[in-house]
């Protein structure tokens, strides 16, 4: 069966620190990849996809970028946080009629 | 372009009465539906889908969902709420074809009471 996973679970960063959110799925090969913001635990908000390694779109211009070094490993990444960048941050894969399947999220929180 | 609307930011209902979840839709062409539930700190979970064929579609925990095409709405059901059904919900369409973007809906929140 099909897994997918992130970490870390929850985040705590200074403004203008770095940031590197890892995201892995297991049981599929040449998934799509999805990373989606939450706010105020309501909508989501699409960042970035890929549809396989090294192809990246990316949705809205933001501080945040992604890279996918592997057929199953999608990084999102920033290297100056703003505290606009809190938030839930969400991994999804999808396979056959576009059913996504997400993992458990991330809670960042700048300060 | 694709787009969702959940016109209910909350919804309440007791326990044991049925309750329906509000979602309409636009898509070019013919659209893929999905629900999805969301708990506390949690990723989001599917619960079912349209794709093709009969409009009543059956999910998991005893959810269903009707796909009404003239009126574009996908609204999910239940015919006996439970308090753990207490969550947020989702709604997403995508037009059918290959690597096709989900657009999700704002969400809402359902509140079931004893």
């Amino acid at each position: 069966s099909q897994t997918i996973h992130q970490w870390p679970a929850t985040l705590v960063q200074p403004v203008g620190s770095p940031l590197s959110l890892e995201c892995t799925v297991e049981g599929t090969s040449n998934p799509n990849l999805y990373w989606y913001r939450q706010a105020a635990g309501r909508g989501l908000q699409l960042l970035f996809y890929s549809v396989g390694i090294g192809q990246i779109s990316s949705e809205v211009p933001q501080n945040l970028s992604a890279s996918r070094p592997q057929d199953r490993q999608f990084i999102l990444s920033s290297k100056k946080l703003l505290l606009s960048d809190s938030g839930f941050y969400l991994c999804a894969w999808d396979r056959e009629y576009n059913e996504q399947f997400f993992g458990p999220g991330t809670r960042l929180t700048v300060l | 372009a694709q787009s969702v609307a959940q016109p209910e930011d909350q919804v309440n209902v007791a326990e044991g009465n049925p309750l329906t979840v509000k979602c309409t839709y636009s898509v070019s062409g013919n659209p893929y539906l999905f629900w999805y539930v969301q708990y506390p700190n949690r990723g989001l979970q599917f619960l079912l889908k349209y794709i093709t064929g009969d409009n009543l579609v059956k999910g998991s925990y005893g959810f269903e969902a009707e796909f009404n095409k003239s009126q574009t709405s996908f609204h999910l059901k239940k015919p006996s709420a439970l308090v753990s059904d207490s969550a947020l919900y989702f709604c997403a369409v995508s037009r059918t074809g290959t690597a096709s973007k989900l657009t999700f809906g704002t969400g809402t929140r359902l509140q079931v009471t004893l």
